[in-house]
């Protein structure tokens, strides 16, 4: 059982790229988001989804797209890569919003040069 | 505004003492409140929750809404415990949506 599982796990990006972060999860969850970590900073929600073709903006949603064609994978799209985008991203799943224990991936370090 | 506080980035205590990893909140309404532990090279995981009252590994939560805390508390620290940890809220609706401390790193000394 992988869980839920991150790609790349290390990044280096040159301003205005764009690339995806991927993001699959194996426990039929229904629920995916993805979190941001800056130094010194907690996680912070960019997006989530609560089923197949359901996405909805977290709190700092801007420069990120996301989609959910399928239940299992929720790609985050970074559009036009900019310095402020350097951060730890975490993808997180869970069986559905009535408080099932939260799973997270390993996280995504990525830097914007 | 939501937003979780947690004052302390280090707690450095000696095996065998007494833990307390603080954390208060602001939100309006009534949140769920979580603990996360990320121990090294491990992934973020929750430890406990308000909503079902465990006491897990030996930790222990109280949600005191009078002071808006949900301080962390373990009487006899092990070795074992040293980690980052995590404070959370979230919606009562919205388990998903999580808002996170900036976390506290626990040190336990032999």
């Amino acid at each position: 059982n992988a869980g839920v599982t991150q790609t790349p796990k290390f990044q280096v990006l040159k301003t205005g790229q764009s690339m995806t972060l991927q993001c699959a999860q194996d426990m039929n969850h229904e629920y995916m988001s993805w979190y941001r970590q800056d130094p010194g900073m907690g996680l912070r929600l960019i997006h989530y989804s609560v089923g197949a073709g359901i996405t909805d903006q977290g709190e700092v949603p801007n420069g990120y797209n996301v989609s959910r064609s399928t239940t299992e994978d929720f790609p985050l799209r970074l559009l036009s890569a900019a310095p402020s985008q350097t951060s730890v991203y975490f993808c997180a799943s869970s069986y559905d919003d009535s408080g099932n224990t939260i799973y997270f991936g390993e996280g995504s370090w990525l830097t914007v040069v | 505004a939501q937003r979780v506080t947690q004052p302390e980035k280090l707690l450095s205590v000696f095996k065998g003492a007494p833990v307390e990893l603080k954390c208060n909140y602001s939100y309006s309404g009534s949140p769920e409140l979580f603990w996360y532990v990320q121990y090294s090279r491990q992934r973020l995981q929750l430890l406990l929750r308000h909503i079902s009252r465990e006491s897990i590994k030996g930790f222990t939560a109280d949600l005191n809404k009078g002071e808006t805390s949900f301080h962390l508390k373990k009487p006899f620290a092990q070795e074992e415990d040293s980690a980052m940890y995590y404070c959370a809220l979230s919606p009562p609706t919205g388990f998903q949506k999580l808002v996170f401390g900036t976390g506290t790193r626990l040190l336990v000394s032999p």
